[in-house]
């Protein structure tokens, strides 16, 4: 089953506690990105991924980091986790090119910073 | 500054309603206009899309509605029904290399029984 899996669903944690989230997808795309999504403000894009080992900065990045050292995983990762950090995350993945953009998206993980 | 701008941020319709929900872009550069359903609990899925070069795409129940000279697209749900319930995103996205998803801030839908 095509899919993307972000690991945990639910998340609470104190502030400057490092913490990773995962982001995993079986479907070979070479695009993959972070969006938050906070109430009365949509999806905002955290930072992008075109392929391994390019990632660039989306809307919002600032106190994040990621990496994409294979085609498959794309982790987020608060090094120092702040209240206003405080969100529901969620990872996609697409095809780069052609006509078929679709996005898929993950369930989510609903992070607290406390 | 948000380039794309959506409304209503809540919908109430009766069952068998018509729920229209209205977007607008900035950015002349955007070339493929999704919109996405979200339930819940859920992660926003595809739900129709369409691109500049048509003004109506159709599928069941689903329309999108695109002006490109106003800059403007909306998704019209025919006989809308409760489990059409949920968030709705419109979208835009760039011509660019990057080809950055851009969302609207979210309708959220409600049918009433």
């Amino acid at each position: 089953e095509a899919q993307v899996t972000q690991n945990p669903r639910y998340l609470i944690t104190v502030t400057g506690k490092k913490l990773t989230v995962t982001c995993s997808q079986n479907m070979n795309h070479e695009y993959m990105s972070w969006y938050r999504q906070d109430p009365g403000l949509g999806l905002r894009q955290i930072y992008y991924s075109m392929n391994v080992e390019v990632t660039d900065k989306g809307d919002v990045p600032e106190g994040y980091k990621v990496s994409r050292k294979e085609k498959r995983n794309f982790p987020l990762i608060l090094e120092s986790p702040s209240p206003n950090q405080t969100s529901l995350y969620f990872c996609a993945s697409s095809l780069l090119g052609g006509m078929n953009t679709e996005a898929f998206f993950g369930q989510g993980t609903r992070l607290t910073v406390v | 500054q948000q380039q794309v701008k959506q409304s209503p941020q809540s919908l109430i319709v009766q069952k068998g309603g018509i729920s229209i929900i209205n977007c607008a872009y900035e950015n002349t550069a955007f070339d493929y206009f999704p919109w996405y359903q979200q339930f819940p609990g859920k992660g926003p899925a595809l739900l129709i899309a369409i691109r500049p070069d048509v003004s109506e795409k159709k599928e069941g129940r689903f329309t999108i509605s695109f002006n490109k000279s106003a800059k403007q697209f909306s998704l019209h749900i025919m006989d809308s029904q409760p489990g059409d319930s949920a968030t709705y995103f419109c979208a835009a996205l760039g011509a660019g290399s990057a080809r950055q998803l851009t969302f609207g801030s979210g309708t959220q839908l409600t049918v009433l029984p």
